[in-house]
């Protein structure tokens, strides 16, 4: 079955400096790749994703993530945080089950504390 | 503005007691989803539905049943609330398609069972 690890549960980052979030996937393929964020109270926001194509994808907010096939990684990079990007960040996997549908599976999150 | 509604935003409920949480999206889509979200453990498929009333079992189904009698409507249902079924539930709602699709989610549903 497949898995997404995010390794750092918390991490605490000055304003202004840079931001790297780790997640690690298990699968025999290259699945569908998502990065989500969520604020709180709110519900979750896609961030970026990626299948195919350039490794390297921009999103929104000045986030990008970069896709390395040979480490299984999927790595979230902000080159300068803002306050705003407090939140809990989640990597995730999208796989075809069926025809007409498909499952998410998610991983355990990784918290962003932002110092002023 | 698209939208997925969860009906409730809090939830208190007695161990034993039958549960509903309601999901409603806006923007006809044919796939809905039910995740519980548990500090830690990032979100957890319980059930989703790829057509009305077609449904099929995610990670962790047991003590959960689902409902998809309209479109726009995914019922999440606890047969009989268990103290461990505390948890943030979370719906969302996508178009069909080959796995690539953004899922839009509601704000979620925070349940306490005593």
């Amino acid at each position: 079955a497949q898995s997404v690890t995010q390794p750092d549960i918390h991490i605490t980052v000055s304003e202004g400096a840079s931001l790297e979030l780790r997640c690690n996937y298990s699968y025999g393929a290259t699945p569908y790749l998502f990065w989500y964020v969520q604020s709180p109270g709110q519900g979750l926001q896609l961030l970026l994703k990626y299948f195919s194509g350039d490794t390297l994808v921009q999103g929104i907010k000045g986030f990008e993530a970069e896709f390395k096939r040979s480490q299984s990684s999927f790595n979230l990079r902000k080159p300068s945080v803002h306050w705003s990007d407090a939140a809990e960040y989640f990597c995730a996997v999208g796989l075809l089950v069926k025809a007409a549908g498909n499952k998410l599976t998610f991983g355990g999150g990784t918290r962003v504390l932002v110092k002023p | 503005d698209v939208k997925v509604t969860q009906s409730s935003r809090y939830l208190v409920k007695r161990t034993g007691e039958k549960v509903f949480l309601e999901c409603v999206q806006d923007m006809d889509h044919e796939n809905m989803f039910w995740y519980r979200q548990d500090p830690g453990l990032g979100l957890r498929l319980i059930y989703f539905s790829y057509d009305v009333k077609m449904k099929e079992k995610g990670d962790i189904p047991e003590g959960y049943s689902v409902s998809r009698e309209k479109k726009e409507r995914f019922s999440l249902i606890l047969e009989s609330a268990s103290t461990n079924q505390t948890s943030m539930y979370l719906c969302a709602s996508k178009e069909a398609g080959g796995g690539g699709e953004k899922l839009f989610f509601g704000s979620g549903t925070q349940l306490s069972v005593l």
